[in-house]
């Protein structure tokens, strides 16, 4: 069964323009779930997805934002991109409708230089 | 708030010694933990999920013990090898203001020495 994908591997963007990353879940999750992941802060949660349904967001400007097709897979987008936003992206996805129940399966991330 | 620490920041082991990574959070009202490694550059690698009516998971010589009730989780690994050598993550899930939140530790750098 093949893994979480995530495109493109690598990005480098400027100061103040916008960028998209995309997400494939693993086949049969309906879960999706974006992460950023920096040096100084870690891990954090950004916004899960379930059913073409934001059901979740973490504390993160309304620069981020995301959205999911009805195949499951998902899109993140970053407006406005300051040079802050340079992390390494990781999306996972899960089976179930609820995070207490299911395990999360990570992708390789999308690794963002804004310059 | 929870709050997630992982202590130590940064381990270095001889091969074949028995280890334990720790984790601590301050809301003891979690949903499940799951334990991850993460190789440089890459991402992470699902290790172990305790549910939190659950007390332990093992898998292979990993094994994952929790105590809800004083906010601890410890990472067992036993016997090992230097293709254990990553940053070990433990991530709490919580509900807060009717939502479900991951919360991640801030890892723990492991060295397996040969």
């Amino acid at each position: 069964k093949a893994g979480v994908t995530q495109t493109p591997r690598y990005l480098i963007k400027t100061r103040g323009q916008q960028v998209t990353l995309s997400c494939s879940p693993i086949s049969g999750h309906r879960s999706v779930s974006w992460y950023q992941q920096t040096p100084g802060q870690g891990l954090q949660f950004l916004f899960e997805y379930f059913s073409e349904t934001q059901r979740n967001k973490g504390n993160f400007p309304g620069r981020f934002s995301g959205r999911q097709f009805s195949n499951s897979r998902s899109e993140m987008n970053v407006s406005t991109l300051e040079l802050g936003d340079s992390a390494l992206y990781l999306c996972a996805s899960s089976l179930g409708d609820r995070l207490s129940s299911y395990e999360q399966y990570f992708g390789p991330g999308t690794r963002l230089t804004v310059t | 708030k929870q709050e997630v620490t992982q202590i130590p920041a940064a381990l270095s082991v001889p091969e074949g010694e028995n280890l334990v990574l720790n984790c601590s959070f301050t809301d003891s009202a979690i949903y499940n933990l799951q334990w991850f490694r993460q190789d440089p550059g890459k991402g992470l690698t699902s290790l172990l999920l305790i549910q939190s009516s659950q007390r332990e998971q093992t898998s292979g010589r990993l094994n994952a013990s929790l105590d809800k009730s004083s906010g601890r989780s410890t990472l067992y690994i036993a016997a090992s090898q230097p293709g254990d050598s990553a940053t070990y993550l433990c991530a709490v899930v919580g509900r807060t203001s009717g939502t479900y939140k991951y919360i991640f530790g801030t890892g723990t750098r492991l060295k397996v020495l040969a």
